[in-house]
């Protein structure tokens, strides 16, 4: 089964640093991969999605992430972090295998910005 | 287009009792997944249900349960609460099946045991 391993449940980046959330999957075919976005007391929402159309994936509010199959990772990027930012950040990798077909998630990573 | 309403938001239950929670879709959606979201956790897959069938299940024990009706909507039932039930469950909709596509959240039903 596929799943997907994000490096530091929390990050502190300053306001205006560059923001980098950690991702790596765990299949040898690339598979669909995604990042979601969780505000306080809301639902997920996606920011981007990767299905192998292009390796460099841009979202929504100026995130982007790179799949890079050699080191089987999909981490999520940001020029300068903004106080909005501040939210819980989900990887989620998709399974196509029959019979398990299913999105997992990640732990997830709680983004921090100071002012 | 109205978003993903899940209902109850809030609800408070003691052990052993039983929980239904609802979840109606963006309208023309076939698909309804629920996952349960602790802390440290993260979002734990629990059932996909679409066209009223249920496609796949997580590893969770019988008490959790869950159908769809024909207009999309769909509940979830967990019988005999224990306290490690307390949880925030959401709910996905989406046009495809969910691997495939993008989910669509509600805000949740965030449930405790006491």
């Amino acid at each position: 089964a596929q799943s997907v391993t994000q490096l530091g449940s929390h990050v502190s980046v300053s306001e205006g640093a560059l923001v980098l959330l950690r991702c790596n999957y765990s299949s040898s075919v690339p598979p669909y991969l995604f990042w979601y976005v969780q505000y306080p007391n809301q639902g997920l929402q996606l920011l981007l999605k990767y299905t192998s159309a292009a390796t460099l994936v841009k979202g929504i509010n100026g995130f982007e992430a790179e799949f890079k199959k050699s080191e089987t990772s999909f981490h999520l990027t940001k020029p300068s972090a903004h106080m909005s930012d501040a939210a819980e950040y989900f990887c989620a990798v998709s399974d196509l295998n029959f019979g398990n077909e299913k999105l997992t998630f990640g732990t997830g990573t709680r983004l921090t910005i100071i002012p | 287009k109205a978003g993903v309403t899940q209902t109850p938001r809030y609800l408070i239950k003691t052990r052993g009792q039983q929980v239904t929670l609802s979840c109606s879709p963006i309208s023309g959606h076939r698909s309804v997944s629920w996952y349960q979201q602790t802390p440290g956790q993260g979002l734990q897959f629990l059932f996909e249900y679409f066209s009223e069938t249920q496609r796949n299940k997580g590893n969770f024990p019988g008490r959790f349960s869950g159908r769809q009706f024909s207009n999309s909507r769909s509940e979830m039932n967990v019988s005999t609460l224990e306290l490690g039930d307390s949880a925030l469950y959401l709910c996905a909709s989406s046009f495809g099946t969910s691997n495939t596509g993008e989910l669509f959240f509600g805000e949740g039903s965030r449930l405790t045991v006491l």
